[in-house]
């Protein structure tokens, strides 16, 4: 089955600057990378996705860029805001009937003001 | 806000009660989704209903009993539960029929078995 990895467990920035999150798969039938945001005491929302048929999709401040060959794909958030502190977490979804989404662990951000 | 809307937000209950979990949706999702997610993880799948009929069970143990009434409700129904089964359970729907990554959640109930 499908693995997906996601790198660092925690990262923390200063407001204003950029985020880089980063994340690999394993199985190479994965066609569908969508990032959640999840915030405290909340449920995860979907906040930009990718298909590997792209290798990059912006959506204002955030982006997400995809490599086939490599087997990874980040999240890039620019001027960061305290807004943005959250659990992050990728996920990849291969085609097939009975597919299963599989989530990273989610990474922690912390925007410092 | 979220279209996906579950209730009750917060549930205390003991090993020998049953209680139940609901969940509605109004956007005309084909797919709902329950997920259990424990503290500091990912969500983990438990049941898909792909219009109406259930078509994935994750191996959950049956003291969860999933229930998909309609198109718009999903519920979940709990019984003899253990205190391990404490957790955020996760409602979804997508658009799409069959599963899929395209999930929209709702805020989750926060379930406690003394």
């Amino acid at each position: 089955g499908e693995n997906v990895e996601q790198h660092p467990s925690t990262l923390s920035v200063q407001e204003g600057d950029s985020a880089v999150i980063k994340c690999t798969y394993s199985d190479s039938a994965s066609n569908y990378f969508p990032w959640y945001k999840q915030e405290l005491g909340k449920g995860p929302q979907l906040i930009i996705d990718i298909r590997s048929n792209v290798g990059e999709k912006k959506d204002q401040r955030i982006a997400v860029t995809l490599n086939k060959t490599a087997k990874h794909f980040s999240l890039h958030i620019t001027e960061t805001q305290p807004e943005d502190s959250a659990v992050y977490f990728c996920a990849a979804f291969p085609t097939g009937a009975n597919s299963k989404l599989t989530f990273g662990k989610g990474i922690t951000l912390s925007v410092r003001p | 806000d979220t279209e996906v809307t579950q209730t009750p937000k917060h549930l205390v209950m003991g090993m020998t009660n049953k209680k139940s979990l609901k969940c509605e949706q109004h956007m005309g999702h084909r797919a709902m989704y329950w997920y259990k997610q424990k503290a500091k993880k990912p969500p983990e799948l438990m049941f898909v209903y792909s219009y109406e009929k259930l078509s994935i069970n994750e191996s959950v143990p049956s003291r969860f009993s999933p229930e998909c009434p309609n198109s718009s409700l999903l519920n979940l129904h709990l019984h003899a539960l253990q205190p391990e089964d404490s957790a955020l359970y996760l409602c979804a729907s997508s658009q799409a029929g069959g599963p899929s990554g395209e999930l929209f959640f709702g805020e989750g109930s926060r379930l406690t078995v003394l």
